[in-house]
């Protein structure tokens, strides 16, 4: 079973360019969620999506957004890219449990973006 | 809400000696545990969680984590430690019940292996 797969890995980009990072969950989880970590503030949530649906949201400023599509497959993007976004940006998925509780997350192995 | 407390950034063991990660939480209602492990340019890798049940839990390369809640601990242990064993180690809150998903990570502990 193949696991998350985040692309690209790495990437550099300009200060004031835009975005997009893709993340593919496992087959069958409908859940993925988006982590920031950078060495000074750790690992940090952006947004959870179920089902094409924003259902949570971390304390991110609006430059940083993200849709679903129907196949589970996510994208993220940030807009007017500031020296601070410079991160690992990880992907988890997660599959929705008997109850609508998801019992665990499975990570990518993120993408490295750097801010120039 | 939900946070977590990891005790020391870093943490130094010699080959062959106890692993002894500590992770302290707090959560307005019962939570979801976890234990991830990070290698050098790598995602996370789940280590082992606790949900509900027996509070003593067992996870994968010989982990293994005790749910006190009075002492709203989570610490994470290995007997035996290997060189392999060196990389960085996160806690992790979620809480239960709820369809919305979130993580919470302690920032993180790193554990050198000394051969």
């Amino acid at each position: 079973k193949a696991g998350v797969t985040q692309t690209p890995r790495y990437l550099i980009k300009t200060r004031g360019q835009q975005v997009t990072l893709s993340c593919s969950p496992i087959s069958g989880h409908r859940s993925v969620s988006w982590y920031q970590q950078t060495p000074g503030q750790g690992l940090q949530f952006l947004f959870e999506y179920f089902s094409e649906t924003q259902r949570n949201k971390g304390n991110f400023p609006g430059r940083f957004s993200g849709r679903q599509f129907s196949n589970s497959r996510s994208e993220m993007n940030v807009s007017t890219l500031e020296l601070g976004d410079s991160a690992l940006y990880l992907c988890a998925s997660s599959l929705e449990a008997r109850g609508g509780r998801n019992t665990e997350a499975f990570f990518g192995q993120g993408t490295r973006l750097t801010v120039v | 809400a939900q946070s977590v407390t990891q005790l020391g950034s870093h943490v130094s063991v010699s080959e062959g000696a106890l692993v002894l990660l500590r992770c302290n939480y707090s959560s307005s209602v019962p939570p979801y545990l976890f234990w991830y492990v990070q290698y050098p340019n790598q995602g996370l890798q789940l280590l082992l969680k606790y949900t509900t049940g027996a509070t003593l839990v067992k996870g994968i390369n010989g982990f293994e984590a005790e749910f006190k809640k009075s002492e709203t601990s989570f610490h994470l242990t290995k007997p035996s430690a290997h060189m392999s064993d060196a990389a960085e180690y996160f806690c992790a809150v979620s809480l239960s019940g709820g369809s919305n998903y979130k993580l919470t990570f302690g920032k993180g502990t790193l554990l050198t292996v000394n051969p």
